[in-house]
């Protein structure tokens, strides 16, 4: 079984710029998440989707961050413009349900923001 | 004061050794507990899961958790350089939306 495709795995940008990153959960997980997990931090959830509609986003800073999951399978996440303390590994996450069950995580991508 | 704490280390012991590893929390609602291994450059994997009270071992690996006090253990018995890695605690009160992650706990087993 194939697991969480994320990608880029790495990417670098400069203060005000935009980024994206990609993510493709495992085969028939209804359930993604995104997570920030800032170095030396535990992962934080940023927003929570089953199939294509959102099921929290409390956490995610809308004025600059945003995400969509199109046809409920590839998910990305969005941010414009990126701040110095965005620097952070962006992880996404699939699970099967929607209560309390088994997160599969992606291996994340490590954005730096000069 | 956080919600979760867990002590980043480092922690590094050699091979063979029983290793502890410890979570507080302050959220009496949390009855949902895992814990997570992360390697260097990876995402994290679910090591152990469980409910309520009580203790639950898979192989050399050992989840405890006491309710009462608020407190969570993962022990690693006969623990190998392979376990070396990043070990965070989370817990919930029930959805997946509110779990909450300790920072991890960075383990180092030496030959």
């Amino acid at each position: 079984e194939a697991g969480v495709a994320q990608s880029p795995r790495y990417k670098i940008i400069e203060k005000r710029q935009s980024v994206a990153f990609w993510c493709n959960p495992i085969s028939g997980h209804a359930t993604l998440y995104w997570y920030q997990q800032i170095l030396g931090q535990g992962p934080k959830l940023l927003i929570q989707f089953q199939n294509n509609g959102v099921v929290d986003d409390s956490q995610l800073p809308k004025d600059r961050f945003s995400a969509e999951r199109l046809k409920g399978v590839d998910s990305t996440l969005k941010i414009q413009p990126a701040k110095l303390e965005d620097s952070a590994v962006y992880l996404c996450a699939s699970s099967s349900g929607l209560g309390y069950d088994t997160q599969y995580f992606g291996p994340g991508t490590r954005l730096t923001v000069l | 004061q956080k919600e979760v704490e867990q002590d980043p280390g480092p922690l590094s012991v050699p091979e063979g050794a029983i290793v502890s590893l410890n979570c507080t929390y302050s959220n009496s609602a949390f009855q949902y507990f895992m814990w997570y291994r992360q390697y260097s450059r990876k995402g994290p994997e679910l090591l152990m899961y469980t409910y309520s009270s009580g203790n639950k071992e898979d192989g050399r690996f050992t989840a405890q958790v006491d309710k009462s006090s608020k407190y969570i253990s993962l022990f690693i018995r006969d623990s190998q350089p392979s376990d070396s890695a990043t070990y965070l605690c989370a817990m919930s009160a029930g959805g997946a939306n509110d779990m909450r992650f300790g920072a991890g706990t960075r383990l180092t087993v030496k030959p």
